[in-house]
């Protein structure tokens, strides 16, 4: 799985739109971007994945560069809830021959600020 | 709430013992990982069951052992604990051995004293 980079921290202020950036220079064709967070000590939840086109769902947006070589995580309107650990995962495409195993980063920390 | 409930809740021990730790996975999913949260490890990967069986396996020690039951639920063994393997543990289920949208359970914490 290609090795993702993340900022260790992260401010934002409540309401306005957290912009989590991730760098996954050496992705290969078949691997996805996952997302993940962790809030505080309870287990991690998943957030949204991509393989190129930008994604999003209910809880966020994900938009993949062009070039797939960076990504960023978009909470639209941040909340005090959404303080968390975020991480970004590099994974290979789904298939039988594979397994489940993810290697969590360190990971983003996001503080919302009131 | 994902569905995925470990038991328990926190364990406090001693060391040189050994613990059961037990998770059930959502019902359906057929597959089980569990995952170690140290302060100086962060998240790392254990060990993955899928349907009864071993599928994979990460930095998991020789004194740690696991095993999935009949009924899909998961039992992860730890003995001859050391201070180190203070820790929280998580478990994880799917449906598919492949799927990278897995649920985590709200995680068992052991203290080792």
């Amino acid at each position: 799985d290609a090795k993702t980079t993340q900022p260790t921290s992260m401010d934002c202020a409540e309401g306005r739109a957290a912009n989590l950036p991730c760098n996954h220079s050496t992705i290969s064709g078949n691997e996805y971007v996952y997302w993940y967070r962790q809030i505080h000590s309870q287990g991690p939840q998943y957030i949204i994945h991509g393989l190129k086109n930008n994604e999003t769902n209910e809880m966020a947006s994900l938009i993949i560069t062009e070039d797939r070589k960076s990504s960023t995580l978009i909470l639209p309107h941040a909340t005090l809830r959404d303080t968390a650990v975020y991480y970004c995962i590099v994974r290979v495409a789904e298939g039988s021959s594979n397994t489940g195993k993810l290697i969590f980063g360190q990971g983003t920390t996001l503080q919302v600020k009131p | 709430d994902s569905g995925v409930t470990q038991t328990p809740k926190h364990l406090i021990t001693a060391t040189g013992q050994r613990v059961t730790l037990r998770c059930s996975p959502r019902s359906g999913d057929l597959s089980v990982y569990w995952y170690q949260q140290s302060l100086d490890q962060g998240l790392q990967f254990l060990i993955q069951y899928y349907n009864g069986e071993e599928r994979a396996k990460g930095n998991i020690l020789e004194r740690f052992s696991a095993q999935q039951f009949p009924d899909l639920h998961s039992e992860l063994n730890l003995s001859s604990l050391e201070l180190g393997d203070s820790a929280l543990y998580f478990c994880a289920s799917s449906l598919r051995s492949w799927d990278n949208e897995q649920f985590f359970g709200p995680g068992t914490r052991l203290t080792v004293l």
